[in-house]
Protein backbone atom coordinates (compact mmCIF):
# COMPACT_ATOMS: atom_id res chain seq x y z
CA UNK A 1 0.00 0.00 0.00
CA UNK A 2 0.89 3.59 -0.72
CA UNK A 3 1.98 6.15 2.15
CA UNK A 4 0.19 8.39 -0.64
CA UNK A 5 -3.79 7.53 -0.88
CA UNK A 6 -5.62 8.98 -3.65
CA UNK A 7 -9.52 8.34 -4.72
CA UNK A 8 -9.56 5.79 -7.47
CA UNK A 9 -11.92 7.77 -9.88
CA UNK A 10 -13.39 11.18 -9.86
CA UNK A 11 -15.65 12.33 -12.71
CA UNK A 12 -16.56 16.46 -13.60
CA UNK A 13 -18.71 17.97 -15.96
CA UNK A 14 -17.22 20.12 -19.03
CA UNK A 15 -16.81 23.37 -17.58
CA UNK A 16 -17.38 22.53 -14.21
CA UNK A 17 -14.62 22.19 -11.19
CA UNK A 18 -13.01 19.56 -10.12
CA UNK A 19 -10.39 18.52 -7.09
CA UNK A 20 -8.26 15.38 -6.76
CA UNK A 21 -7.13 14.80 -3.44
CA UNK A 22 -3.73 13.31 -2.02
CA UNK A 23 -3.86 12.34 1.27
CA UNK A 24 -0.37 11.30 3.48
CA UNK A 25 1.65 12.07 7.23
CA UNK A 26 4.28 13.36 4.80
CA UNK A 27 2.34 16.05 3.32
CA UNK A 28 2.22 17.78 6.24
CA UNK A 29 6.07 18.15 6.07
CA UNK A 30 6.83 18.41 2.08
CA UNK A 31 4.94 19.29 -1.05
CA UNK A 32 3.24 17.47 -3.32
CA UNK A 33 3.76 17.43 -7.00
CA UNK A 34 1.10 15.78 -9.30
CA UNK A 35 1.44 14.02 -12.93
CA UNK A 36 -1.05 14.10 -15.55
CA UNK A 37 -0.84 11.02 -17.42
CA UNK A 38 -3.05 10.71 -20.89
CA UNK A 39 -3.46 6.58 -22.31
CA UNK A 40 -0.14 5.39 -23.61
CA UNK A 41 2.31 8.32 -22.49
CA UNK A 42 5.09 9.20 -20.10
CA UNK A 43 3.29 11.32 -17.42
CA UNK A 44 3.82 14.98 -17.43
CA UNK A 45 4.22 17.03 -14.52
CA UNK A 46 1.47 19.73 -13.94
CA UNK A 47 2.29 21.25 -10.20
CA UNK A 48 4.74 21.28 -8.05
CA UNK A 49 6.07 22.98 -5.00
CA UNK A 50 3.59 25.25 -3.39
CA UNK A 51 1.34 26.10 -6.64
CA UNK A 52 3.90 26.27 -9.38
CA UNK A 53 3.05 25.24 -13.02
CA UNK A 54 5.73 24.35 -15.47
CA UNK A 55 5.65 26.11 -19.04
CA UNK A 56 2.77 25.38 -20.83
CA UNK A 57 0.12 24.55 -18.26
CA UNK A 58 -2.96 26.30 -18.03
CA UNK A 59 -3.52 28.26 -15.19
CA UNK A 60 -7.16 26.78 -14.81
CA UNK A 61 -4.69 24.02 -13.06
CA UNK A 62 -3.40 24.30 -9.52
CA UNK A 63 -2.65 23.19 -6.10
CA UNK A 64 -2.79 23.34 -2.47
CA UNK A 65 -1.96 21.52 0.64
CA UNK A 66 -3.83 22.11 4.04
CA UNK A 67 -3.08 20.09 6.45
CA UNK A 68 -1.41 16.58 5.63
CA UNK A 69 -3.99 16.17 2.55
CA UNK A 70 -3.17 18.03 -0.89
CA UNK A 71 -4.98 18.95 -3.87
CA UNK A 72 -5.09 19.57 -7.20
CA UNK A 73 -7.59 21.79 -8.57
CA UNK A 74 -9.17 22.34 -11.92
CA UNK A 75 -11.51 25.28 -12.76
CA UNK A 76 -13.36 25.01 -15.86
CA UNK A 77 -12.76 21.16 -16.85
CA UNK A 78 -11.54 20.48 -20.56
CA UNK A 79 -11.98 17.22 -22.45
CA UNK A 80 -8.00 17.12 -23.28
CA UNK A 81 -7.66 17.15 -18.84
CA UNK A 82 -9.50 13.64 -18.97
CA UNK A 83 -6.17 11.28 -17.65
CA UNK A 84 -5.11 10.01 -14.61
CA UNK A 85 -3.96 11.67 -12.22
CA UNK A 86 -0.62 11.12 -9.65
CA UNK A 87 0.53 12.77 -6.93
CA UNK A 88 4.01 12.76 -5.81
CA UNK A 89 6.50 13.49 -2.85
CA UNK A 90 8.37 12.25 0.01
CA UNK A 91 7.92 9.47 2.41
CA UNK A 92 7.26 9.74 6.10
CA UNK A 93 11.15 9.60 6.58
CA UNK A 94 11.68 12.00 4.82
CA UNK A 95 14.58 9.64 2.83
CA UNK A 96 12.45 8.50 0.05
CA UNK A 97 10.13 8.97 -2.93
CA UNK A 98 6.37 7.71 -3.32
CA UNK A 99 3.89 7.73 -5.51
CA UNK A 100 -0.10 7.94 -4.63
CA UNK A 101 -2.12 5.39 -6.25
CA UNK A 102 -4.03 7.27 -8.73
CA UNK A 103 -6.75 9.07 -10.07
CA UNK A 104 -9.02 8.86 -13.24
CA UNK A 105 -10.79 11.64 -14.01
CA UNK A 106 -13.37 11.11 -16.37
CA UNK A 107 -14.79 14.35 -18.26
CA UNK A 108 -18.66 14.34 -18.54
CA UNK B 1 14.99 21.86 -24.21
CA UNK B 2 15.96 18.74 -22.76
CA UNK B 3 15.09 15.15 -23.78
CA UNK B 4 15.79 11.42 -22.52
CA UNK B 5 15.06 8.16 -24.00
CA UNK B 6 15.59 4.99 -22.69
CA UNK B 7 17.36 2.25 -24.22
CA UNK B 8 17.26 -1.85 -23.75
CA UNK B 9 16.01 -5.55 -24.42
CA UNK B 10 12.16 -5.58 -24.64
CA UNK B 11 12.37 -9.27 -23.17
CA UNK B 12 14.02 -10.54 -20.04
CA UNK B 13 14.11 -13.94 -18.66
CA UNK B 14 13.07 -14.73 -15.15
CA UNK B 15 16.09 -14.91 -12.66
CA UNK B 16 18.40 -12.86 -15.32
CA UNK B 17 19.06 -8.97 -14.84
CA UNK B 18 17.24 -6.10 -16.59
CA UNK B 19 19.56 -3.69 -17.95
CA UNK B 20 18.41 0.05 -19.47
CA UNK B 21 20.53 3.17 -20.81
CA UNK B 22 18.97 6.21 -20.52
CA UNK B 23 20.64 8.83 -22.86
CA UNK B 24 20.25 12.49 -22.16
CA UNK B 25 20.50 14.97 -24.80
CA UNK B 26 19.61 19.07 -24.38
CA UNK B 27 21.92 18.96 -20.78
CA UNK B 28 24.28 17.48 -18.61
CA UNK B 29 23.80 14.36 -16.40
CA UNK B 30 26.97 16.06 -14.37
CA UNK B 31 25.16 19.31 -13.01
CA UNK B 32 25.08 19.29 -9.40
CA UNK B 33 21.07 20.39 -9.56
CA UNK B 34 19.40 16.87 -11.07
CA UNK B 35 18.38 13.62 -9.66
CA UNK B 36 18.72 11.50 -12.63
CA UNK B 37 15.40 8.26 -11.92
CA UNK B 38 14.05 5.49 -13.01
CA UNK B 39 10.43 4.88 -12.00
CA UNK B 40 8.48 1.83 -13.43
CA UNK B 41 4.43 1.16 -14.52
CA UNK B 42 2.95 -2.01 -14.37
CA UNK B 43 0.49 -2.37 -17.22
CA UNK B 44 -2.55 -0.86 -15.96
CA UNK B 45 -1.22 0.07 -12.68
CA UNK B 46 0.36 3.01 -11.29
CA UNK B 47 3.76 4.29 -10.89
CA UNK B 48 6.83 3.63 -8.90
CA UNK B 49 9.77 5.24 -7.91
CA UNK B 50 12.98 2.74 -8.40
CA UNK B 51 15.59 4.91 -7.45
CA UNK B 52 18.07 8.12 -8.32
CA UNK B 53 21.75 9.08 -8.68
CA UNK B 54 23.19 12.24 -8.14
CA UNK B 55 25.36 13.69 -10.60
CA UNK B 56 28.37 13.19 -7.46
CA UNK B 57 27.71 9.27 -7.82
CA UNK B 58 25.19 9.13 -4.74
CA UNK B 59 22.87 6.98 -5.23
CA UNK B 60 19.18 6.61 -3.44
CA UNK B 61 16.80 3.81 -3.93
CA UNK B 62 13.10 2.38 -2.97
CA UNK B 63 13.64 0.34 0.15
CA UNK B 64 11.28 -2.71 -1.53
CA UNK B 65 13.89 -2.82 -4.43
CA UNK B 66 17.19 -1.60 -2.73
CA UNK B 67 18.73 -5.63 -2.95
CA UNK B 68 18.50 -6.07 -6.42
CA UNK B 69 18.97 -2.35 -7.70
CA UNK B 70 21.96 -0.46 -9.36
CA UNK B 71 21.80 2.64 -10.99
CA UNK B 72 24.89 4.31 -12.28
CA UNK B 73 26.25 7.31 -14.68
CA UNK B 74 28.69 7.61 -17.40
CA UNK B 75 28.71 11.48 -17.34
CA UNK B 76 31.29 10.79 -20.87
CA UNK B 77 28.15 9.84 -22.69
CA UNK B 78 25.57 11.52 -20.98
CA UNK B 79 24.10 8.48 -19.81
CA UNK B 80 22.98 6.50 -16.54
CA UNK B 81 21.68 3.13 -16.59
CA UNK B 82 19.81 0.16 -14.12
CA UNK B 83 20.36 -2.65 -13.53
CA UNK B 84 17.43 -4.84 -11.87
CA UNK B 85 18.65 -8.70 -10.65
CA UNK B 86 16.97 -11.61 -10.54
CA UNK B 87 13.25 -10.18 -12.13
CA UNK B 88 10.62 -12.26 -12.18
CA UNK B 89 6.99 -11.63 -13.68
CA UNK B 90 6.34 -8.99 -11.35
CA UNK B 91 8.84 -6.62 -12.93
CA UNK B 92 7.03 -6.42 -16.55
CA UNK B 93 6.19 -3.36 -16.76
CA UNK B 94 6.89 0.12 -18.75
CA UNK B 95 10.14 1.81 -17.51
CA UNK B 96 10.87 5.53 -17.86
CA UNK B 97 13.78 7.53 -16.90
CA UNK B 98 13.42 11.17 -15.38
CA UNK B 99 15.03 13.98 -14.58
CA UNK B 100 14.37 15.09 -10.87
CA UNK B 101 14.57 18.59 -9.12
CA UNK B 102 14.64 18.91 -5.75
CA UNK B 103 14.24 22.57 -3.65
CA UNK B 104 12.88 23.55 0.05
CA UNK B 105 10.12 21.04 0.98
CA UNK B 106 9.58 19.00 -2.62
CA UNK B 107 10.79 17.00 -4.76
CA UNK B 108 9.69 16.60 -8.82
CA UNK B 109 10.10 14.74 -11.71
CA UNK B 110 10.56 17.36 -14.89
CA UNK B 111 11.24 15.82 -17.74
CA UNK B 112 10.41 12.27 -18.53
CA UNK B 113 11.53 9.60 -21.41
CA UNK B 114 9.08 8.14 -23.27
CA UNK B 115 9.10 4.96 -21.25
CA UNK B 116 10.19 1.40 -22.84
CA UNK B 117 8.21 -1.67 -21.69
CA UNK B 118 9.98 -4.75 -20.16
CA UNK B 119 8.32 -8.14 -20.27
CA UNK B 120 9.87 -10.58 -18.40
CA UNK B 121 9.30 -14.11 -19.99
CA UNK B 122 11.13 -16.80 -20.46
Amino acid sequence: SSELTQDPAVSVALGQTVRITCQGDSLRSYYASWYQQKPGQAPVLVIYGKNNRPSGIPDRISGSRPGNTASLTITGAQAEDEADYYCHSRDTSGNHLVFGGGTKLTVL
Amino acid sequence: QVQLQESGPGVVKPSETLSLTCTVSGGSVSSGSYYWSWIRQPPGKGLEWIGYIYYSGNTNYNPSLKSRVTISVDTSKKQFSLNLSSVTAADTAVYYCARGIAAAGFFAFDYWGQGTLVTVSS
